[in-house]
């Protein structure tokens, strides 16, 4: 049973372009929704979060839309660049146990 | 603070070898896990420790073993190496005390013939 689907599994961009990956889950226990950014041969590494009583958070360039009502959430990158390129991963979290459910994860070419 | 690392960064095993793959961190966290991450599958939770002494199985537990005598330690056993484990492993540690956050290593790419 896959927890957390992630789409679209690829995803192209011109630069400056709005990149929009999307996520939706199961378990109405999760509390926290985090966004990873991996690199080629490198590990993940957080790029933002949020928890469910905030419907957006916004960090520079990058933003969370949370629908909990529908069990969605959404990552957007603004004005995105060639430096973006890399596979993002939605993932959530019950606060209690520590224990990250990932997304199959989008890989992000953004094109000069 | 090298915050976690990991060592192999690169393994080929032959069929039925056993190894284990290392990985510490120096930022004091009590929670560790061990992913493995395959095309097309996202990152899968093999084991994981809430702290020194205490470990409990993810995901896909099958055919690995861990450990954790240290807070800084958490190494991870393949028992009998086989071509299904052919992957990349990722050791993680988190701050419970502080935020959900997760710190990554680099990495150990497993290939297993």
């Amino acid at each position: 049973q896959q927890q957390v689907k992630q789409s679209p599994q690829s995803l192209i961009v011109q630069k400056g372009g709005i990149s929009i990956i999307n996520c939706a889950y199961e378990n109405t226990a999760f509390d926290y929704f985090p966004w990873y950014q991996q690199f080629p041969g490198k590990g993940p590494a957080l790029l933002i979060a949020i928890r469910p009583d905030v419907s957006e958070k916004k960090e520079g360039r990058f933003t969370i839309s949370f629908n909990k009502s529908a069990k969605q959430f959404s990552l957007h990158i603004m004005d995105s660049q060639p430096g973006d390129s890399a596979t993002y991963f939605c993932a959530a979290l019950v606060g209690s146990n520590y224990k990250l459910t990932f997304g199959k994860g989008t890989l992000l070419t953004v094109n000069p | 603070n090298a915050g976690v690392t990991q060592t192999p960064k690169f393994q080929v095993l032959k069929t039925g070898q056993s190894m284990t793959l290392q990985c510490a961190q120096d930022m004091n966290h009590e929670y560790m896990s061990w992913y493995r991450q395959d095309p097309g599958m996202g990152l899968r939770l093999i084991h994981y420790s809430v702290g020194a002494g205490i470990t409990d199985q993810g995901e896909v537990p099958n055919g690995y073993n861990v450990s954790r005598s240290t807070t800084e330690d958490f190494p991870l056993r393949l028992l009998s190496a086989a071509p299904s484990q052919t992957s990349v492993y990722f050791c993680a540690s988190t701050d419970r005390d502080r935020t959900y956050e997760q710190y990554f290593g680099p990495g150990t790419r497993l290939t297993v013939t």
